[in-house]
């Protein structure tokens, strides 16, 4: 079925560094871009950013721009989040989600979401 | 940054009654809102985009409206699964920072 399915989550300390990845299956990836969400414990939803279908281009949220930085690799359908010097404020669980087409603002299929626990 | 505020910040309804969820942005977005619908443990699910359009399979007693700065998402005939947290988020900027609101939390009581 058409799904995308994070991994990667984990512990980390600040200032380090921590990558996401984002597996799809069931549709034909290279014709959708990706998103990334976030969401901290007990808060709400923070869009992190986008990639487009063909990697061409990527933007982000100004509370992650310049730290994380996103990549696909559509011959193995996936998207990887690398998130750099990170901070407490970074903790959350961190969705993809597809784009309903190729630059679509709109996100229609989340995973389940990995978690991103930055603690000393 | 297009600011999306929400209200309330909590909701609670009767079964069979109507909701009636508000959210405001900081400029005007023309129609460029969509909804989503997150239950306890899971991921957001779309419900409406162009402020008024239903995504696949959303039963229509989900609907939106709304232009400009003021948006609406009312929910009729409430059901005990609609309990949920419901955010808008506004898709109108450029570069893209699409900007969630901070959510409105619905109880069926």
């Amino acid at each position: 079925q058409v799904q995308v399915v994070e991994s990667g989550g984990g512990v980390v300390q600040p200032g380090r560094s921590l990558r996401l990845s984002c597996t799809a299956s069931g549709f034909t990836f290279s014709n959708y871009g990706i998103h990334w969400v976030r969401q901290a414990p007990g808060k709400g939803l923070e869009w992190v950013g986008i990639i487009w279908y063909d990697g061409t281009e990527t933007y982000y949220a100004d509370s992650v721009k310049g730290r994380f930085t996103m990549s696909r690799d559509n011959s193995k359908d996936t998207v990887n989040l690398q998130m750099n010097s990170l901070s407490d404020a970074d903790t959350a669980v961190y969705y993809c989600a597809r784009g309903t087409y190729s630059t679509s603002p709109l996100m229609d299929v989340w995973g389940q979401g990995t978690t991103v626990i930055v603690s000393s | 940054e297009i600011v999306m505020t929400q209200s309330p910040a909590t909701l609670s309804v009767s079964p069979g009654e109507r909701a009636t969820l508000s959210c405001r942005a900081s400029q005007s977005i023309s129609i460029n809102v969509a909804w989503y619908q997150q239950k306890p443990g899971q991921a957001p699910r779309l419900l409406i985009f162009g402020a008024s359009t239903r995504a696949t399979d959303i039963p229509a007693r989900f609907s939106g409206s709304g232009s400009g700065r003021e948006f609406t998402l009312s929910i009729s005939s409430l059901q005990s699964e609609d309990s949920a947290t419901y955010y808008c988020q506004q898709y109108s900027d450029w570069p893209p920072r699409h900007t969630f609101g901070q959510g409105t939390k619905l109880e069926i009581k």
